[in-house]
């Protein structure tokens, strides 16, 4: 079965720093991953998706994901971190055997709580 | 257009009680998905519908059910209450093309529905 891994279940940077989330998926088939955002009490917001073709993914808000093949990695980075940008990260991946069943689930990493220090 | 739409947004239960929730997708969308997210477990997806079937189902126990109307609306039920049912209860739809190319399909989720059982 496929999963994701996320490194780090909490980071704390400072304002005005990089952002780094890494996220590994497990599989021997490039799969369609995801990254979602969640503020308190809210639901997850889609950041960005990568499907196929370009490896490096822009999103909203300023962040962007690279997808590695080599290092099944697709970690999310942003250049410069905002207060606004402390949340909940998640990573996740839809199955390629479900997706030719036709099916919509997402396997989701443990997430990542992103702190941003003044 | 509006997004996907969950009520109750809070509720509170006791122990054997059960609980119906409710969700509306975006107008357009057929899938609809649910996930369980609690501290200890992260998102746990729970279960799947496309036009009133159910597509997929997630490891949790028979008192976890669903349906989905022909409007595209779902419901969830737990029955038999446990404390350990206490929950962010997600529901997300997406539009349902079949098939390989359905892959790309991004999840729009609701705000959640917060179970708390005392």
């Amino acid at each position: 079965a496929q999963s994701v891994t996320q490194l780090g279940s909490h980071v704390s940077v400072s304002e005005g720093a990089l952002v780094l989330l890494r996220c590994n998926y497990s599989s021997s088939v490039p799969p369609y991953l995801f990254w979602y955002v969640q503020y308190p009490n809210q639901g997850l917001q889609l950041l960005l998706k990568y499907t196929t073709g370009a490896t490096l993914v822009k999103g909203i808000n300023g962040f962007e994901a690279e997808f590695k093949k080599s290092e099944t990695s697709f970690h999310l980075t942003k250049p410069s971190a905002h207060m606004s940008d402390a949340a909940e990260y998640f990573c996740a991946v839809r199955s390629l055997g479900l997706i030719i069943q036709g099916a919509q689930k997402l396997v989701f990493g443990q997430g990542t709580r992103l702190t941003i220090n003044p | 257009k509006a997004g996907v739409t969950q009520t109750p947004r809070y509720l509170i239960k006791t122990r054997g009680q059960q609980v119906t929730l409710s969700c509306s997708p975006i107008s357009g969308h057929r899938s609809v998905s649910w996930y369980q997210q609690t501290p200890g477990q992260g998102l746990q997806f729970l279960f799947e519908y496309f036009s009133e079937t159910q597509r997929n189902k997630g490891n949790f126990p028979g008192r976890f059910s669903g349906r989905q109307f022909s409007n595209s609306r779902s419901e969830m039920n737990v029955s038999t209450l446990e404390l350990g049912d206490s929950a962010l209860y997600l529901c997300a739809s997406s539009p349902q093309r079949g098939g390989p190319s359905s892959g790309a399909n991004v999840l729009t989720f609701g705000a959640g529905s917060r179970l708390t059982v005392l």
